[in-house]
């Protein structure tokens, strides 16, 4: 199982990048996904959330839909796009995979993640 | 948002000695099926955090049986039964009963 990400580099604030996360090893279409962050000295934070079938998603509500996660079943690759960038999005970025196959909400508990892939650091500065 | 709070942050340990780390929740993580909803991860220098146990007390493939976990409710507890100098890392937990969030990580340094 490989969760490969790319896409991080510098931004200006209200700028804007796309994070990738290309997977291979597993049915891409069994498991959720989702991103999480780890900003400097402070705690992992998530940040959105997709389902198998991309049908569903979750977004941390502090980020007031300035980020958009969305699939691509054919590349087998998860993207976050995020716009209107800010000094406080610098962070390490990491894609992951729910732990188990299927999908999980409040009525059912929701996954763990597992495995993690590397992070990609995202630096917004002027 | 369910806080979780982890101590100590930082525990510096001497080879073959035990050590431990606990993790408090705001609220319980445990649902009606049973299940707590808490995970442990450790993040080793320059890696990606990986997975030792999910739902509180499940050891993920290929971690040593010198780790145990367990708790129930509020709070949890993850064990090292005699720490190596591979054991040197980051260790966090998470909880997903209400989307995600993780505890602030617990440095484990070797003496």
């Amino acid at each position: 199982v490989q969760l490969v990400v790319s896409g991080g580099g510098s931004a200006q604030p209200g700028g804007s990048l796309t994070l990738s996360c290309a997977v291979s090893g597993f049915t891409f279409s069994d498991f959720e996904m989702s991103w999480v962050r780890q900003a400097p000295g402070k705690r992992l934070e998530w940040l959105a959330y997709i389902s198998s079938s991309g049908n569903t998603k979750y977004y941390e509500e502090s980020l007031q839909r300035r980020f958009t996660i969305s699939r691509d079943s054919v590349g087998k690759t998860v993207y976050l796009q995020m716009s209107r960038l800010r000094a406080e999005d610098t962070a390490l970025y990491y894609c992951l995979r729910g732990g188990v196959p299927g999908n999980y909400d409040v009525s059912t508990g929701y996954n763990f993640f597992d495995p993690w892939g590397q992070g990609t650091l995202v630096t917004v500065s002027s | 948002d369910i806080v979780l709070t982890q101590s100590p942050l930082s525990l510096t340990v001497a080879p073959g000695e035990p050590a431990s780390i606990s993790c408090r929740s705001s609220q319980s993580l445990l649902r009606s099926n049973g299940n707590n909803y808490l995970h442990w991860y450790v993040q080793k220098p320059g890696q990606s955090p990986q997975l030792l146990f999910s739902l509180a007390s499940n050891r993920a493939s290929g971690v040593p049986d010198r780790f145990s976990a367990g708790g129930s409710g509020t709070h949890f507890t993850l064990n090292i039964n005699g720490v190596e100098a591979e054991d040197v890392g980051l260790y966090f937990c998470m909880q997903s009963l209400h989307i995600w969030t993780f505890g602030q990580g617990t440095k484990v340094e070797i003496k």
